[in-house]
């Protein structure tokens, strides 16, 4: 199984600050990665595919960069909106395997 | 309008089996590349996917629960099933379907609300 590490597991923002999620795949997973946004009580959502490219209906602030075993998730300007935990996903061979989460709270 | 929702018994006793459905609209589990995965997460822990099914057919289990799980479907009526035997503690979770367009190896897009399944005695 491809193992993926994220970091950090929390992280505590102000409010404007430009936070990043790192998650590193044990093998080259091609780009085929995704990271999802879980609010409290709520079903994990879709903010980023393949890497780099933004779901539909995500704000510009959210991006996402990277490759072969490297990959990272960057929210400018962070909004109270973003509090949430983020996973990371690799979609490059079975089984799908997540990252332990990030728990984003506003400091 | 894409939806899914997860309908389970809530609890079970351990050794018990847990059948849970998803029920979707908004597309067609015989649409060319449309695939349901179940993927489970405990409380306040990370998400693991158990099971995929595919527009013809196909199905991937993962590993780790292989023996103990069967995904199947129902695309008349716009569903699928995930059946676990041999339930114990370690398997109280929210349980989620979610759907992929692509095939068996995408992201997946559009997630249900997810339904609570507590396995006790």
């Amino acid at each position: 199984d491809i193992q993926m590490t994220q970091s950090p597991a929390s992280l505590s923002a102000s409010l404007g600050e430009t936070v990043t999620i790192e998650c590193r795949a044990s093998e080259d997973i091609y780009s085929n990665l995704a990271w999802y946004q879980q609010k409290p009580g709520n079903s994990p959502q879709l903010l980023i595919y393949d890497a780099n490219s933004l779901a539909d209906g995500v704000p510009s602030r959210f991006s996402g960069s990277g490759s072969g075993t490297q990959y990272s998730l960057k929210i400018n300007s962070l909004q109270s909106e973003d509090v949430a935990s983020y996973f990371c996903q690799q979609y490059n061979n079975y089984p799908y395997t997540f990252g332990a989460g990030t728990k984003l709270e506003l400091k | 309008q894409v939806t899914l929702k997860e309908s389970g018994p809530g609890i079970l006793q351990p050794s018990q089996t847990l059948s849970l459905t998803c029920s979707f609209s908004g597309f067609s589990l015989s649409t060319s590349g449309i695939c349901v995965s179940w993927i489970r997460q405990p409380s306040g822990k990370g998400l693991e996917w158990l099971a995929t099914i595919c527009w013809e057919d196909s199905k991937g289990y993962n590993p780790s629960l292989k023996n103990r799980l069967t995904i199947s479907k129902d695309t008349s009526n716009n569903q699928a099933f995930l059946k676990i035997t041999s339930v114990d503690t370690a398997d109280t979770a929210i349980y989620y379907c979610a759907r992929t367009t692509e095939g068996i190896l995408y992201y997946f897009d559009y997630w249900g609300q997810g339904v609570m399944v507590t396995v006790s005695s």
